[in-house]
């Protein structure tokens, strides 16, 4: 059975960085693209970013909300991808999902965690 | 970026009626569109991928359509458990992009 589990998320300050997490199983994590996507409280999904895998040279996307301040990266050895975000804004809360994708570019989330909550406060 | 455009943003409709979808793109995205239905508070599932391939699980009742720029979600008889938020999305280019959603209220 595929699981990811999210965590990390929490009450942070305008201008602080976080590091979210997701652990996963069930599935050969090192074989995926993985995805983040958020949605703040009351809006729609908005996809956040992806890691390609090892063969790919671990190369990363990210939408342009985010890109600057935000890494993702991943541990094929401990199952984990991460998300680092930093000058966190207060548009930057929303509950953040990882997701599975498949070998490729062309791949959607097939499957989602249950999310984190991240509020970002002044 | 490809902007998603899904219509209408709220619907109100009663067990059994037939319901559909539309997401259109700003740009030819061929089949590369997946939906997804959200429950509250849960994350998104996984409905259809490639415009039309319905996922294992997902009821008969559930159908999708379309190519290039223009696409639709059909449930053909809804179901109290149909309730919910639907949102496609494009994965043919970066950044991916949503839909604004679509969500499905008892009448």
């Amino acid at each position: 059975e595929v699981q990811l589990v999210e965590s990390g998320g929490g009450l942070v300050q305008t201008g602080g960085s976080l590091r979210l997490s997701c652990a996963a199983s069930g599935f050969p994590f090192s074989d995926r693209y993985m995805d983040w996507v958020r949605q703040a409280p009351g809006k729609g999904l908005e996809w956040v970013g992806r890691i390609r895998k090892k063969v790919n040279g671990y190369t990363t996307e990210y939408a342009a909300s985010v890109k600057g301040r935000s890494t993702i990266s991943r541990d094929d050895s401990k199952n984990s991808l991460y998300l680092q975000m930093s000058s966190l804004e207060i548009e930057d809360t929303a509950v953040y999902y990882c997701a599975s994708t498949s070998q490729s570019d062309y791949s959607y989330s097939g499957y989602w965690g249950q999310g984190t909550l991240v509020t970002v406060s002044s | 970026a490809i902007r998603m455009t899904q219509s209408p943003s709220s619907l109100s409709a009663s067990t059994g009626d037939r319901v559909t979808i539309t997401c259109r793109a700003s740009q030819d995205i061929r089949g590369y569109l997946v939906w997804y239905q959200q429950k509250p508070g849960k994350a998104p599932k996984l409905l259809i991928s490639a415009a039309s391939t319905l996922q294992s699980g997902v009821p008969s009742r559930f159908s999708g359509s379309g190519s290039g720029t223009d696409f639709s979600l059909t449930i053909s008889s809804l179901q109290s458990e149909d309730f919910a938020t639907y949102y496609c999305q494009q994965y043919l280019d970066y950044p991916l992009t949503f839909g604004g959603g679509t969500k499905v209220e008892i009448k």
